[in-house]
């Protein structure tokens, strides 16, 4: 089946701890992005690619880093992660136009 | 910069009526433009897009929108809403001229409401 997985679903964690939340997809898209959603906000993109080795910021990047060794993975990672990056997250991948979205991760973070 | 907005953060319909869920974009180039919708606790999945050509384009589950150039709109409509059309829907927008061309730009979004 063609899909995006995206690794937690949910998660909890605290000011300053390093974490990663992963993302894969089995469709072979060059294209990939990370996006956040909060209410009244809608979804703001953080960080795309265009293929391996080749990422680029969208409009909310600080506080994120992201990486593309391979095809597949496109993972997002959070340095010193901090309250105001308590966000429900999305990862997408896409050949042409459309995006195919992950389940997405809701992050707390206290 | 490119921006997306949806005036309505609601919709309200009743089931068996005509829906339409506005957008209007702000491009310096052509736009692709794209909808998609957001069920409770799911991810988003795609609904349709203009590229180019025709200026109305057809969709998935009978939702179709109207590009219209000069008034920079991307209206979603449907001319019989169903109660599971009730959902959070978000128009979206690509510049595809000059750089930043692979940057997509979301609305805020709209809720629309099918009462029965």
């Amino acid at each position: 089946e063609a899909q995006v997985t995206q690794n937690p679903r949910y998660l909890i964690t605290v000011t300053g701890k390093k974490l990663t939340v992963t993302c894969s997809q089995n469709m072979n898209h060059e294209y990939m992005s990370w996006y956040r959603q909060d209410p009244g906000l809608g979804l703001r993109q953080i960080y795309y690619s265009m293929n391996v080795e080749v990422t680029d910021k969208g409009d909310v990047p600080e506080g994120y880093k992201v990486s593309r060794k391979e095809k597949r993975n496109f993972p997002l990672i959070l340095e010193s992660p901090s309250p105001n990056q308590t966000s429900l997250y999305f990862c997408a991948s896409s050949f042409a136009y459309e995006q195919y979205f992950g389940p997405g991760t809701r992050l707390t973070v206290t | 910069a490119q921006s997306v907005a949806q005036p309505e953060d609601q919709v309200n319909v009743a089931e068996g009526n005509p829906l339409t869920v506005k957008c209007t974009y702000s491009v310096s180039g052509n736009p692709y433009l794209f909808w998609y919708v957001q069920y409770p606790n799911r991810g988003l999945q795609f609904l349709l897009k203009y590229i180019t050509g025709d200026n109305l384009v057809k969709g998935s589950y009978g939702f179709e929108a109207e590009f219209n150039k000069s008034q920079t709109s991307f209206h979603l409509k449907k001319p019989s809403a169903l109660v599971s059309d009730s959902a959070l829907y978000f128009c979206a927008v690509r510049d595809v001229s000059g750089a930043g061309s692979y940057q997509l730009t979301f609305g805020k979004g709209t809720k629309l409401s099918v009462i029965p």
